[in-house]
């Protein structure tokens, strides 16, 4: 298994421009979280994903923000207009949502930075 | 709701020491825990996790923890530290499908 694929792995833009990061979920897995890690706030979650449906999305820090999951194996993190305060690491983890523990699996992150 | 306390940001053992990293949680239901390690420049992957079957877990790597319901614990421990044990470490809890992340902590390993 491939495990979690995101991309860019790094990403550097302007102040104002749209950003988009991408995930592909494991295969089979039906949850999908997107996290963002800082070293002010550490590891937070934005958003989650049930069957391709967002359940929980108190975590997006304002209206720049929005994500999609518009099948299995696609999930994308809109940011427009950017701001520098936006720099982080995102991750992208997915789970098997079938039994209590709900391991995730993360991926390596996108590293974005904003001028 | 539950959450997770990381006491020590930074711990600094040396080499083939003991290595104990502590997690302290708060839940209104018996927890899920779990330890995560993030190696530089790379995600989170999943060391060992507590679902009530066993209060000692044993996870990769050598590590393990132990659940302690009476001190609210579940710290994280390697009886001999490798060079590659050098990352961060978090503990997280699961409520309601999502797990919440400790603060982390940079564990050093000196030569």
């Amino acid at each position: 298994d491939a495990g979690v694929i995101q991309s860019p792995r790094h990403e550097v833009t302007e102040m104002g421009q749209e950003v988009t990061l991408r995930c592909k979920p494991i295969s089979g897995h039906n949850s999908l979280f997107w996290y963002r890690q800082t070293m002010m706030r550490g590891l937070e979650l934005l958003i989650y994903f049930n069957n391709n449906v967002p359940i929980d999305d108190s975590g997006m820090p304002e209206d720049r923000f929005s994500a999609k999951m518009p099948n299995a194996s696609f999930s994308t993190l809109k940011i427009q207009p950017s701001e520098p305060r936006d720099s982080a690491v995102y991750f992208c983890a997915s789970s098997l949502r079938r039994d209590s523990y709900n391991e995730q699996f993360f991926g390596p992150g996108t590293r974005l930075t904003v001028l | 709701a539950q959450s997770v306390t990381q006491l020590g940001s930074h711990v600094s053992v040396s080499e083939g020491a003991l290595v104990l990293l502590r997690c302290n949680y708060s839940s209104s239901v018996p927890p899920y825990l779990f330890w995560y390690v993030q190696y530089p420049n790379q995600g989170l992957q999943l060391l060992l996790k507590y679902t009530s079957a066993a209060t000692l877990v044993k996870g990769i790597n050598g590590f393990e923890a132990e659940f302690k319901k009476s001190e609210t614990s579940f710290h994280l421990t390697k009886p001999s530290a490798h060079m590659s044990d050098a990352a961060e470490y978090f503990c997280a809890v699961r409520g309601n499908e999502k797990l919440t992340f400790g603060t982390g902590t940079r564990l050093t390993i000196i030569p």
